[in-house]
């Protein structure tokens, strides 16, 4: 499968724990973004890289969440004390010089 | 910052009659305008695509409009298929490895 993946697909924590999730892009895809989509809603721009180089941060994006993508391939997205609020599907895209490919997501559920 | 507003929410149709989606952006600066669909419990695919340049793009049953001057999008599904029932996004944005600003959703039905 040469698709972006991620893991894991879902994550169940309690209010308070941190949490980190992983994407791999598509091979050679230098940039890569993060969005988070709640029920009903479009996803909504949280970050994106060029390589290992963060380029844009969304006001979305506490000083909670932190993501990396430390040698310009897979990226992890981390939130620290996590609220009922971060409940969503987070999801990873990739590009080259093109079009946005979408991983399936990683459903986070807060209780 | 860019505001998408797509309409309807949701829409069901008849299995071989068409269906269209509307959006509407707000930034001028928008110059790409991609379609998602996405089915439950996957990520969003992209469908097609329309950049500035061009006014109409067709793929087979699919086909998306631009008017930049009212600064609207539609999406054009024809002769609908029950595989064709899923939620559909439009999204705008200044350019195809930028970020993307979406719309709501359309919740898409076909009824066999």
């Amino acid at each position: 499968d040469t698709g972006v993946s991620q893991d894991p697909r879902h994550k169940i924590t309690k209010r308070g724990q941190n949490v980190t999730f992983r994407c791999d892009p598509i091979s050679e895809h230098n940039r890569l973004y993060w969005y988070r989509q709640t029920l009903g809603q479009g996803p909504e721009f949280l970050t994106y890289f060029q390589n290992e180089a963060q380029l844009e941060k969304s006001r979305l994006l506490s000083d909670r969440f932190s993501a990396e993508r430390p040698k310009g391939s897979f990226s992890t997205l981390e939130i620290q004390r996590t609220e009922q609020g971060d409940s969503a599907m987070y999801l990873c895209a990739s590009s080259h010089v093109g079009e946005q490919y979408f991983g399936p997501g990683t459903r986070l559920t807060v209780t | 910052g860019e505001n998408v507003e797509q309409h309807p929410s949701t829409l069901s149709v008849q299995e071989g009659d068409s269906a269209v989606i509307k959006c509407t952006y707000s930034d001028s600066a928008s110059n790409y305008f991609p379609w998602y669909k996405q089915e439950l419990g996957k990520g969003p695919q992209l469908i097609i695509d329309i950049r500035s340049n061009v006014g109409e793009k067709k793929d087979q049953r699919i086909a998306v409009t631009l008017n930049k001057t009212a600064k609207h999008f539609s999406l054009h599904i024809t002769e609908t298929q029950p595989e064709d029932s899923a939620v559909y996004f439009c999204a705008a944005s200044p350019s195809n490895d930028y970020k993307l600003s979406f719309g709501a959703g359309t919740t898409v039905t076909v009824r066999a």
